[in-house]
């Protein structure tokens, strides 16, 4: 079962502009994290939020998380070509052995 | 560099055979996992190992089992493989298996059931 979900499925912008991904989740969560994935390549970790925490930045990262609306939101700013990639949200549920569970993820494409 | 390895990189399988998707880790983490990335449905936990010696059942570990001989290795086999096996498999590990351990991934194992 699909725990977190990644709103939009696709978005396209132009380098230079931000880039905001929102994930959506179900239960009680001990943590958050965020994943890109380049085309081809396995999942790299980008960010983890604690449920105890509002707001996190990293670089031009910025994610955010509201426990009573369980969601989440990931900023990249001033985008690059390179950040090209499918981003996805897994949550560590309450009660799932601290076991993750991977949304759909959103694809992301920077045009040049 | 440090990481973790798998292999084969891709492989085409006849429906009834075997076959082993091999995954190394040089990184000394405790836990590792099997994930499978179907198009629509995501990552989908198949086997998981917490330390060595022991494993677990993840959400869909029907048709796969696991061993974890030592730290380092995590094999997963499927032991007569179905056109429904056909996906992308990612091992990954994480130092540990509390909730503050991000995971790090494998390039993946592209299979095809024939």
């Amino acid at each position: 079962s699909q725990q977190g979900e990644e709103d939009p499925q696709a978005l396209s912008i132009q380098e230079g502009e931000n880039a905001t991904m929102n994930c959506s989740y179900k239960t009680s969560i001990n943590n958050l994290q965020w994943y890109r994935q380049n085309s081809g390549r396995g999942l790299v970790h980008l960010i983890l939020i604690r449920s105890n925490e509002r707001e996190k930045h990293s670089g031009r990262l910025r994610v955010t998380l509201d426990t009573s609306k369980k969601s989440s939101s990931l900023l990249i700013t001033a985008s690059r070509a390179a950040d090209t990639a499918s981003y996805f949200c897994a949550t560590d549920a309450t009660g799932s052995n601290y076991k993750l569970t991977f949304g759909k993820g959103t694809l992301l494409t920077v045009n040049p | 560099t440090a990481g973790i390895t798998q292999a084969p990189t891709s492989q085409i399988l006849a429906a009834g055979r075997s076959m082993t998707l091999r995954c190394t880790q040089d990184m000394r983490h405790n836990a590792m996992y099997w994930y499978r990335q179907d198009l629509g449905l995501g990552l989908r936990l198949i086997h998981y190992s917490n330390t060595a010696g022991t494993t677990g059942k993840g959400e869909v570990p029907d048709g796969y089992s696991v061993s974890r001989a030592n730290t380092d290795d995590f094999p997963l086999t499927l032991a007569s493989a179905v056109p429904s096996q056909t996906s992308v498999y990612f091992c990954a590990s994480s130092p540990d298996s509390s909730y503050n351990s991000p995971l790090h991934f494998g390039n993946g194992t592209r299979l095809t059931v024939t």
